[in-house]
């Protein structure tokens, strides 16, 4: 499986402030995924960014608050924009597998606090 | 819409004990995947499970797809204190191609040693 990365591990930022987190593979992938995982909760999707296109966002997360780019096929960033404490969570990045269509492998994930 | 339940939410065992979870959804699945977490970790995969029926085993860790293809069951034999975590299962959204998951709610696993 792919290895991935993210910067930084973890960050607390003031309100109002962005923050933006890196994922980067050590392979070419088609496709990427954004999810926030809220303190003893589980996954939520944010959005699926493929190289070349903009990211599809899931109901409730739009683009102005967490914009997303992916220049490369090994690479993504996703901003967390404007920043509240109700942003404090973890964000993770996956990656598809190339053995099964659903299969995905995690970064090791960024640790937000807003204070 | 879709969702996955799983049980029991948590579980406090004594070292060496099996455990057993499961998930359960109110539609189809056409594929189980089994995830565990580790505190301050990203989610690994441990097991995928595709066919109905099927059960495929990752050291002491087993898995089924139920028959319905509306569950799945994780097993974990003589556990060990390593086997703390928390443990989620997925499986495909049924909107398209987009290769998007659903994920249970997991099931928080402690182990006394």
């Amino acid at each position: 499986s792919a290895v991935i990365s993210q910067k930084p591990s973890r960050d607390i930022c003031q309100r109002g402030t962005s923050l933006t987190i890196q994922c980067q593979v050590d392979s070419q992938v088609t496709m990427m995924f954004w999810y926030r995982q809220q303190p003893g909760q589980s996954l939520t999707l944010i959005a699926t960014a493929n190289q070349g296109s903009e990211a599809t966002y899931e109901s409730g997360f739009v683009i102005d608050k967490f914009p997303i780019s992916r220049p490369n096929l090994t690479f993504s960033t996703l901003t967390v924009s404007n920043m509240s404490p109700e942003d404090s969570s973890i964000y993770l990045c996956s990656v598809n597998g190339d053995r099964g269509v659903y299969e995905q492998y995690f970064g090791p994930g960024t640790r937000l606090t807003v204070t | 819409g879709q969702q996955l339940n799983q049980s029991p939410q948590s579980m406090f065992i004594q070292e060496g004990e099996d455990v057993s979870m499961n998930c359960t959804s109110s539609s189809i699945f056409n594929t189980w995947l089994w995830y565990k977490q580790d505190p301050g970790e990203g989610p690994v995969l441990l097991i995928a499970l595709y066919k109905a029926g099927e059960l495929t085993s990752n050291g002491r860790l087993t898995a089924q797809f139920g028959i319905t293809r509306k569950d799945s069951f994780l097993n974990i034999s003589a556990s060990i204190p390593s086997d703390v975590g928390i443990y989620f299962c997925a499986g495909p959204h049924n909107a398209g191609n987009n290769r998007k998951l659903i994920w249970g709610l997991g099931t928080s696993l402690a182990v006394n040693p």
